[in-house]
């Protein structure tokens, strides 16, 4: 069965230091997601993707934050300089086409700390 | 503004026995789908049941069932015959298209 997957499943980094997590969506998927989670809260909308465009971001999500398709498969998520409060689990997921857009595939996570 | 409120922060059931997870929640569009998330200490978000809101029967998937009523905007889900594998944070999450919204959590503790 086809699967999202991301990594690294866990990444540590200084605190002011750039880093990019990868996504790999399910193939034939169109609509592109980012969600955090910080340790012992709840999951958290970042943003969403579609045609190679923001189609709605969060608060959160501010310009320290981007996100990319480089190429036909890959889905990567920016953070330019991280801080502490970034620490937090980041899932990736996708949906298909616009009339199945309600119901999304969750990657596994990527664990970041940031030291 | 939508919102999913999940009143129960802790739970515990022993093996065997059935236990309920509430969930209510708040939107005012028609079109929507609810879902409830298994997340182990891995930290994995595992789908457990989908209810469409279109739908009026209650979804089923095995040992877990749900009450979905919508005009009270209650979506509870019911686990029979726990198992200690059920042991995990369950998630409760309203789909609007192109975003999820996502309660608090309910610290499921299954005991042998």
């Amino acid at each position: 069965e086809p699967e999202v997957t991301q990594t690294p499943s866990h990444q540590v980094t200084q605190m002011g230091q750039e880093v990019i997590l990868r996504c790999v969506p399910i193939s034939n998927h169109l609509y592109f997601y980012w969600y955090r989670q910080i340790l012992g809260q709840k999951v958290e909308f970042l943003v969403s993707f579609y045609n190679n465009e923001i189609s709605e971001k969060s608060e959160i999500f501010d310009d320290q934050f981007s996100v990319e398709r480089p190429d036909g498969s890959n889905f990567t998520l920016k953070i330019r300089s991280t801080k502490l409060e970034d620490s937090a689990m980041y899932f990736c997921a996708s949906s298909p086409d616009r009339a199945n857009s309600y119901e999304q595939y969750f990657g596994p996570g990527t664990r970041l700390t940031v030291t | 503004a939508q919102t999913v409120t999940q009143s129960q922060p802790e739970m515990s059931v022993q093996e065997a026995e059935t236990v309920t997870l509430s969930c209510t929640y708040d939107t005012s569009e028609n079109n929507y789908y609810l879902f409830w998330y298994k997340q182990p200490p891995s930290r994995q978000m595992i789908l457990v049941i989908r209810q469409e809101a279109y739908k009026q029967q209650n979804a089923t998937e095995n040992r877990f069932s749900v009450n979905f009523q919508k005009a009270a905007k209650s979506f509870s889900l019911k686990i029979s015959d726990s198992q200690l594998g059920d042991t995990a944070m369950y998630f409760c999450a309203l789909s609007r298209r192109y975003k999820y919204i996502f309660g608090t959590g309910t610290r499921l503790k299954v005991l042998a």
